[in-house]
């Protein structure tokens, strides 16, 4: 088990360019959540996916943001049209998709964005 | 709607001093409640979840929680606190949905430890 992972770490860009995150998740976690955190803030729910299937996504996340899991691993979060509010760390969270609700979510490191 | 308050931005303790960090939600059905504890730059580790059962939780690091249902209550406690504590800790409720669990955060709180 080496966690999740996310890449890359830090990401600077300019604004009005487009980036794209990566999400490894936990293996055999079959559940994925995308979360972002502000400064002075705790993480916002941004979306989540079963398996290949995107099952819920937040306000939060306008027509800028598209999130995939093409095959149900890993998964891709690209911001469009980067605007300065969109500087955060963004979280990936992965968990083992156990019925119910009652189960943990295991975060990775997270990737901090810095639009200029 | 479901909402966290962690009422204390900053927290200051000397080494060695007890810690109590103070949690309360809103939510309407029963709760799962998490806390996570975040060093800089870092994501967030699980320190201890609530899901049922003995309201007593332990955790890692030597921390434990208590659930209060009668005060909408989860606050973490640390006998004796150690340099390396010094984090930011977050509290947050589960939100069932579509089989799922999306998290509620609280604002966090940050911990300063004095040697």
């Amino acid at each position: 088990d080496t966690g999740v992972s996310q890449d890359p770490r830090h990401k600077i860009t300019k604004r009005g360019q487009n980036v794209t995150f990566r999400c490894d998740p936990i293996s055999e976690h079959n559940r994925l959540y995308w979360y972002r955190q502000t400064l002075g803030q705790g993480p916002e729910f941004l979306t989540y996916f079963q398996n290949e299937a995107q099952l819920e996504k937040s306000r939060l996340l306008s027509d800028r943001f598209s999130a995939e899991r093409p095959k149900g691993s890993f998964s891709t979060l690209e911001i469009q049209r980067t605007e300065q509010g969109d500087s955060a760390m963004y979280l990936c969270a992965s968990s083992p998709g156990l019925a119910g609700g009652s189960e943990t979510q295991y975060f990775g490191p997270g990737t901090r964005l810095l639009v200029l | 709607a479901q909402s966290v308050t962690q009422p204390d931005i900053h927290i200051t303790v000397s080494e060695g001093a007890s810690l109590e960090l103070r949690c309360n939600y809103s939510y309407g059905a029963t709760p799962y409640l998490f806390w996570y504890v975040q060093s800089p730059g870092q994501g967030l580790q699980l320190l201890l979840k609530y899901f049922s059962g003995d309201t007593l939780v332990q955790g890692i690091k030597g921390f434990e929680a208590e659930f209060k249902r009668s005060q909408s209550s989860f606050n973490l406690r640390k006998p004796s606190v150690h340099w390396s504590d010094a984090a930011e800790y977050f509290c947050a409720v589960a939100i069932v949905t579509g089989g799922g669990n999306k998290l509620t955060f609280g604002t966090g709180t940050q911990l300063k430890v004095e040697l």
